[in-house]
C-alpha cells in the first residue's frame, strides 16, 4: 500500500467552477501536510501548507482530517491557469517528505 | 527568498558514462537537501538524504555506490550517476531546506535535471 494514495484524475473543470479532491495517507505519526503544484516536465511548487484547523489561502481552501487520515484541497473560482497536478505531501516527525503520485487538474474554457 | 538552482537541466548521455548534476541553494544555507527521482505519471521518490559534511543517508534499494552524492558546503550538493544505463533515465530533482523559516519542514526545489541515457 503506498504511503499516500491521491486520484490521478484527471478532474476537468469548467473555468469558474469548484474543484475539490483529497489524498489519504498511512502513517498516523505524519506531522506536516502540504499541497505542491507541479507544472508538466517541471519541479513542485508549494502551494500551501495544512494545518489541522484548516487553512485558506485566496482561492484555495486545504483541510486535514486525523481521525481519517485524509487531507483534502479545493480551489473556488478555477483559472486557467490552475491546470496542475497537485501533490498531496505529508511529512514524518523527522522531516521525511511522503508524495503523492498528484491529482491532475485540467480547467477548460 | 529560498532559491534553489540546478545544473544541468537537461542531459544527454551514452550508456556506461558518469554524469553529475549539481544542486545549489542560492540565498540560504542548506544543512540538509534532498535527492528525488521521478519516472513518468509517477510520484517523486525520494533517494537520499544529504547532510553537509557527513555521509548521505540512502533510501531502501537506492545503490550508493552507483548514485553518489557529496554535500561538502552549506550551499551545494551534488549527485553523480555513475556508470549510467538507460533505466537510469528520469527527472532528478534535489531540495534543500530553509532552517530559519516557519515551518522547518518545508523544502524548496530545485528545477530538476532531465537525464537520459541512450
Amino acid at each position: 500500500r503506498k504511503e499516500v494514495e491521491q486520484d490521478p484524475g484527471p478532474f476537468n473543470v469548467p473555468e469558474g467552477a469548484t474543484v475539490a479532491f483529497n489524498c489519504t495517507y498511512s502513517n498516523s505519526a505524519s506531522q506536516s501536510f502540504f499541497w505542491y503544484r507541479q507544472d508538466c516536465r517541471k519541479e513542485p511548487k508549494l502551494l500551501m501548507s495544512v494545518y489541522s484547523s484548516g487553512n485558506e489561502d485566496g482561492r484555495f481552501t486545504a483541510q486535514l482530517n486525523r481521525a481519517s487520515q485524509y487531507i483534502s484541497l479545493l480551489i473556488r473560482d478555477s483559472k486557467l491557469s490552475d491546470s496542475a497536478t497537485y501533490l498531496c505531501v505529508v511529512a514524518d516527525s523527522w522531516g521525511k517528505l511522503q508524495f503523492g503520485a498528484g491529482t491532475q487538474v485540467v480547467v477548460t474554457p | 527568498g529560498a532559491v534553489v538552482s540546478q545544473h544541468p537541466s537537461r542531459v544527454i548521455c551514452k550508456s556506461g558514462t558518469s554524469v553529475k548534476i549539481e544542486c545549489r541553494s542560492l540565498d540560504f544555507q542548506a544543512t540538509t537537501m534532498f535527492w528525488y527521482r521521478q519516472f513518468p505519471k509517477q510520484s517523486l521518490m525520494l533517494m537520499a538524504t544529504s547532510n553537509e559534511g557527513s555521509k548521505a543517508t540512502y533510501e531502501q534499494g537506492v545503490e550508493k555506490d552507483k548514485f553518489l552524492i557529496n554535500h561538502a558546503s552549506l550551499t551545494l550538493s551534488t549527485l553523480t550517476v555513475t556508470s549510467a544505463h538507460p533505466e537510469d533515465s528520469s527527472f532528478y530533482i534535489c531540495s534543500a531546506r530553509d532552517w530559519g523559516t516557519r515551518s522547518s519542514y518545508e523544502q524548496y526545489f530545485g528545477p530538476g535535471t532531465r537525464l537520459t541515457v541512450t
